[in-house]
């Protein structure tokens, strides 16, 4: 069973800023790792997937890298926006699996003020 | 894009009474997942349904819940009898054609059992 870790739990940062966050897995032996965005209310929405053969994935103003040796992947955010505000969680599949459950961390809740 | 249609969005109930959650994948999709959230415990899966066959249903809480696929086009989540611990939003979630293993989320139903 993977234990799926986020830090920070929640983060208030002013309009402009780059940011970081970050997530750490148990067992490296995944093939694929998923960052969602939740808005309050709402169900998630998928950002970026990256397949274990990739370090990195890039859409707009968010990249996430991927280190599987380390059991880590980071979701950098360029250029900080108020509508970036939400709670971003990451997830992996179980050992070895594309498909089937994944595991969820609890989430980085995000605040971007104007 | 995928997308998951989820009825009722919201849904209060008294203890003991029958509850009866509608899932309806609106693109194509192989498989279909029901996760459970709550402040405690995050996002769990309950149990998963590659081409209308369950899968995986370890998540399932006790003989109080069960889950349906009779058809590629619509799911259910049936819990009978309720009880206030079950309070959490509900998430239906499909993977596309494709198998790259991305998940895709609707609305949830947020489930109060008084």
């Amino acid at each position: 069973k993977q234990e799926v870790t986020q830090i920070p739990a929640a983060l208030s940062v002013p309009e402009g800023e780059n940011l970081v966050l970050n997530c750490s897995f148990t067992d490296s032996a995944i093939y694929n790792l998923q960052w969602f965005r939740q808005d309050p209310g709402k169900g998630l929405t998928s950002l970026l997937l990256i397949q274990s053969s990739q370090r990195e994935q890039t859409s707009g103003r968010l990249n996430a890298s991927l280190d599987k040796s380390s059991g880590r992947s980071t979701l950098y955010i360029a250029a900080s926006q108020p509508g970036d505000s939400a709670t971003y969680l990451c997830a992996v599949p179980d050992r070895g699996s594309t498909l089937g459950r994944l595991y969820f961390g609890r989430g980085t809740q995000l605040t971007v003020w104007p | 894009d995928a997308g998951v249609i989820q009825s009722p969005r919201h849904e209060v109930t008294e203890m003991g009474q029958e509850v009866t959650l509608r899932c309806k994948p609106i693109s194509g999709h192989n498989s279909l997942f029901w996760y459970r959230q709550t402040m405690m415990r995050g996002l769990e899966l309950l149990i998963y349904f590659n081409n209308n066959v369950p899968i995986d249903d370890s998540g399932m809480p006790e003989d109080r819940f069960s889950a349906k696929m009779p058809n590629a086009s619509f799911s259910t989540l049936k819990i009978q009898p309720s009880e206030p611990r079950d309070s959490a939003v509900y998430f239906c979630a499909i993977t596309g054609r494709t198998d790259t293993g991305e998940l895709f989320f609707g609305e949830g139903s947020r489930l109060t059992v008084l």
